[in-house]
């Protein structure tokens, strides 16, 4: 089974500054990951997604994400943040298709992170 | 393309009710969900199928039910509408290739009031 537990539901940068939204995940086989966005009434956009190539992912809007096993972490970053930012960010977990094929059918979200930027 | 399109976009249903929401999606996409987003809960799964005439239970299909009779749409039942589903329900598609990987599109959901 897979879990992912996002740290902070809730997080405030000043415009410019650096932008980090933390994402662990738990799973019994390595696994993709996926970080999602959404803008206020509106529905989920994938950001990124990790699919077991490079560990270093790069999305659009300037954000990045980089996978580290040793860590059990997904961590989502942007140099500088700019207001149109804002919104809230899901990390999400799937069993990784090269191993297994079981369970690729759904995918885990965590509880979300809602960013705040700071004028 | 217009991708996974809901209809409506707003509802207010009495206690008792019943409803259909519609979910279409126009990218041929085999796999496609319904979750509902509550504040701070994040996205449950209500269902999902992976195939047209193939549907299976989330982690949340008490009061739902769901039918996909073709590739393109998805929609959700409501049968005697309780409060406790007052909540903003997504629809959303995925490729799902030979990679296995569940790369999610999703609607611009529906937000639903039960009174």
């Amino acid at each position: 089974a897979q879990s992912v537990t996002q740290l902070g539901s809730h997080v405030s940068v000043s415009e410019g500054a650096l932008v980090l939204l933390r994402c662990n995940y738990s799973s019994s086989v390595p696994p993709y990951l996926f970080w999602y966005v959404q803008y206020p009434n509106q529905g989920l956009q994938l950001l990124l997604k990790y699919t077991s190539a490079a560990t270093l992912v790069k999305g659009i809007n300037g954000f990045e994400a980089e996978f580290k096993k040793s860590e059990t972490s997904f961590h989502l970053t942007k140099p500088s943040a700019h207001m149109s930012d804002a919104a809230e960010y899901f990390c999400a977990v799937s069993p990784g298709g090269l191993i297994s094929n079981f369970g690729n059918e759904k995918l885990t979200f965590g509880t979300g992170t809602r960013l705040t930027i700071i004028p | 393309n217009a991708g996974v399109t809901q209809t409506p976009k707003f509802r207010i249903l009495k206690i008792g009710q019943s409803m259909t929401l519609q979910c279409a999606q126009d990218m041929n996409h085999n796999y496609m969900y319904w979750y509902r987003q509550d504040p701070g809960m994040g996205l449950k799964l209500i269902y999902y199928s992976v195939g047209a005439g193939i549907t299976d239970k989330g982690e949340v299909p008490n009061g739902y039910n769901v039918s996909r009779s073709t590739t393109e749409d998805f929609p959700l039942r409501l049968e005697l509408a309780a409060p406790s589903q007052t909540s903003v329900y997504f629809c959303a598609s995925s490729p799902m290739g030979l990679e296995m990987i569940n790369e999610q599109f999703f609607g611009p959901g529906t937000r639903l009031t039960v009174l």
